[in-house]
């Protein structure tokens, strides 16, 4: 079982949608919850971090993170043509020494105009 | 944030051979790190260069197959050495400047194919 695991999708929806992308995990330690977007042929560009349970929003973009049942979210409210790409979570647990970021598959969001 | 960039951009090398790939930022950081993305594939940690010490190397991953340097803390370079198809991938650097490094940037890329 991997320790991240993330629908890769293709998703496609209209321009003006609610998107929902979700990871689940196994490992009760990670503290970190990141969510990164990569466009195609770029390095991924982090688009939010949350520690531990709870909300974080940033513009169009909201993270969900419920770790009684080891589940992360990110919404896109409004989704642009310019959303299109994919977008990868990430974690990490609260090491001393810097841990490392565990990366979901990735799933792949198309919006289409 | 940082600004990142990658030499070479991408890059088809021959079976048997080595490449080495640079990374370079524009601040002094913390914390530099490589992953390799395969094809259709997540991104995996190779190794965390570490400045002025031997990298820290993940499991599946060796010094000898993927040698790393890192001389100060704003450039790192990785060698992917005695290159196979199978080494065919996207090597990314990435930098942090927290600890826990939950922050990262990442560098555009190396798109290496071997033939």
């Amino acid at each position: 079982q991997k320790e991240v695991e993330q629908d890769p999708g293709p998703l496609s929806v209209p321009e003006g949608a609610i998107v929902s992308l979700n990871c689940t995990y196994s490992n009760s330690a990670f503290q970190y919850f990141m969510w990164y977007r990569q466009y195609s042929r770029k390095g991924p560009e982090l688009l939010m971090y949350t520690y531990s349970s709870g909300n974080k929003e940033d513009g169009r973009f909201t993270a969900q993170v419920d770790k009684s049942s080891k589940y992360i979210s990110l919404f896109i409210r409004d989704s642009q043509p310019s959303d299109s790409a994919t977008y990868l979570c990430a974690m990490e647990a609260n090491y001393n020494q810097g841990g490392k970021l565990i990366f979901g598959q990735g799933t792949e969001l198309s919006v289409k105009p | 944030s940082a600004v990142i960039s990658q030499k070479p951009s991408r890059d088809i090398c021959q079976r048997g051979t080595s490449l080495t790939i640079q990374c370079q930022v524009d601040s002094q950081v913390t914390m530099m790190f490589w992953y390799r993305q395969q094809p259709g594939q997540s991104l995996t940690l190779i190794a965390t260069a570490n400045q002025g010490s031997e990298a820290t190397y993940e499991s599946g991953f060796v010094i000898d197959k993927f040698p790393i340097s890192r001389p100060n803390l704003t450039f790192s370079t990785l060698t992917v050495s005695n290159m196979s198809p199978e080494d065919s991938s996207i090597y990314l650097c990435s930098v942090s400047r927290t600890a826990p490094a939950y922050e990262q940037y990442f560098g555009p890329g190396t798109r290496l194919t071997v033939t």
